[in-house]
């Protein structure tokens, strides 16, 4: 089943202490993204990658890192988490051809304290 | 489930009417545009897509108009079901040479039985 997945789905942390939140897609797929979902903002993008080893800055990537050493995956960093970074998170992949059609994954819940 | 939108604006209709869902874009230059589907606790997930060449694009049940005039675009679902009900989204690709997504902030639509 083509699908992109995510863990851990829901995480309650404390401030600074570093996180990984995991991205995969199973599509082949070139192109990965990171958002995050907050009431009345809608989706923001936080980073992207048009490919292995090729990544960039999104609209809110203050305070996030992100790596793409293989196609497949696409961890988002946070190295000092703070309260602003409670949110939901969503990785979402497409192809690089034809429809840009993102495909997401189920989300994880963020909650920093 | 999550929660994606405390304030979002809201269409409720009865089973089996039809529903509109509009939004604007920001970006005349965008060439491409798509509607998303998101359930309580899930992703959003793709409905229809059209490109800016094109009016209108029928699907099943759905159909999505393009008026590049006034910068708008609505979403018709035919014969609406409880299982309709979720957050919309309009999403624009602004046509910078990559993808590039743009999500509105969605409307949640409540169809009662």
């Amino acid at each position: 089943e083509a699908q992109v997945t995510q863990n851990p789905r829901y995480l309650i942390t404390v401030t600074g202490k570093k996180l990984t939140v995991t991205c995969s897609q199973n599509m082949n797929h070139e192109y990965m993204s990171w958002y995050r979902q907050d009431p009345g903002l809608g989706l923001r993008q936080i980073y992207y990658s048009m490919n292995v080893e090729v990544t960039d800055k999104g609209d809110v990537p203050e305070g996030y890192k992100v790596s793409r050493k293989e196609k497949r995956n696409f961890p988002l960093i946070l190295e000092s988490p703070s309260p602003n970074q409670t949110s939901l998170y969503f990785c979402a992949s497409s192809s690089a051809g034809g429809s840009y059609e993102q495909y997401f994954g189920p989300g994880t819940r963020l909650t920093v304290t | 489930g999550e929660s994606v939108g405390l304030h979002l604006p809201t269409l409720s209709v009865q089973e089996g009417d039809n529903s509109i869902i509009n939004c604007a874009y920001s970006n005349s230059a965008s060439d491409y545009f798509i509607w998303y589907k998101q359930e309580s606790g899930k992703g959003p997930q793709f409905i229809i897509d059209i490109r800016s060449n094109m009016d209108k694009r029928q699907g099943q049940r759905v159909t999505v108009l393009l008026n590049k005039t006034v910068k708008h675009l609505s979403l018709q679902i035919a014969a609406t079901q409880p299982g309709d009900s979720a957050v919309y989204f309009c999403a624009e690709n602004m046509n910078t040479g990559f993808q590039k997504l743009v999500f509105g902030t969605g409307t949640r639509l409540l169809v009662s039985p």
